[in-house]
């Protein structure tokens, strides 16, 4: 079954960067692009945007363009995110998402992971 | 900037029916939105109720269903049930690869 393990808990100082990361595992890793998404402490979910992963090219959503910075590396099955330049209101819980289905425009976030909390202080 | 609107919160009686929009603030959803619904309860990752407007995956049940209507798409929930007292959020394709949540939906049971 498709499972999506996030790395753990960060603790980081304004001015910081953090990387996370996200193991696939129960499919094949590059059939599917992976969605990030940022939850801050009692909000809404924020799609950030998403990486295919086959291509390794990321689409950003428009506030998170900059600091934001999406990659994978296949031979470990692995998708990251890395937020450079850390500020308190990016403290928040970061979820990723595998797509349902994939490369059509309908296929969006299906499988979550459990999500990483960065907090910055 | 477009954004996906929602009701804040909503309450229904258990067994009860309950219906929640998903809008965009400028134009209208369609089935090219490819509306999805999310239910996610406190200190949970989301969890996927509905995709492509009206499809359940399986294991989510029949009591939640999904549609569009005037412009907008609808969560309904009949028969509501004390665990569906959670908060709901959709999902809209924006176009050129884009996707937006909605603010959610806070559902109290009662």
């Amino acid at each position: 079954q498709v499972h999506l393990e996030q790395s753990g808990s960060e603790v980081k100082k304004p001015g910081a960067s953090v990387k996370i990361s996200c193991k696939g595992s129960g499919y094949i890793f590059n059939g599917y692009s992976l969605n990030w998404v940022r939850q801050a402490p009692g909000q809404g979910l924020e799609w950030m945007g998403r990486i295919d992963t086959n291509t390794g090219n990321p689409t950003y959503a428009q506030a998170f363009t900059g600091r934001f910075v999406f990659s994978s590396d296949t031979s470990v099955n692995t998708a990251f995110l890395e937020i450079n330049s850390l500020q308190p209101d990016d403290t928040a819980v970061y979820y990723c998402a595998r797509d349902r289905c994939k490369g059509a425009t309908g296929c969006h976030a299906f499988y979550w992971g459990q999500g990483t909390v960065v907090n910055v202080s | 900037q477009t954004v996906v609107t929602q009701e804040p919160s909503f309450s229904v009686s258990p067994g009860g029916t309950v219906t929640v929009t998903c809008g965009l603030s400028s134009g209208s959803v369609s089935i090219n939105s490819y509306p999805n619904w999310y239910q996610q309860s406190p200190g949970q990752p989301p969890r996927t109720l509905i995709y492509n407007t009206n499809t359940r995956p399986s294991g989510v049940p029949d009591r939640f269903s999904g549609s569009i209507l005037e412009n907008k798409a609808v969560l309904t929930i009949a028969g509501a049930q004390a665990e569906d007292e959670c908060v709901y959020y959709c999902a809209l394709y924006m176009g050129s690869g884009i996707w937006m949540f909605g603010g959610g939906t806070k559902l109290t049971v009662l």
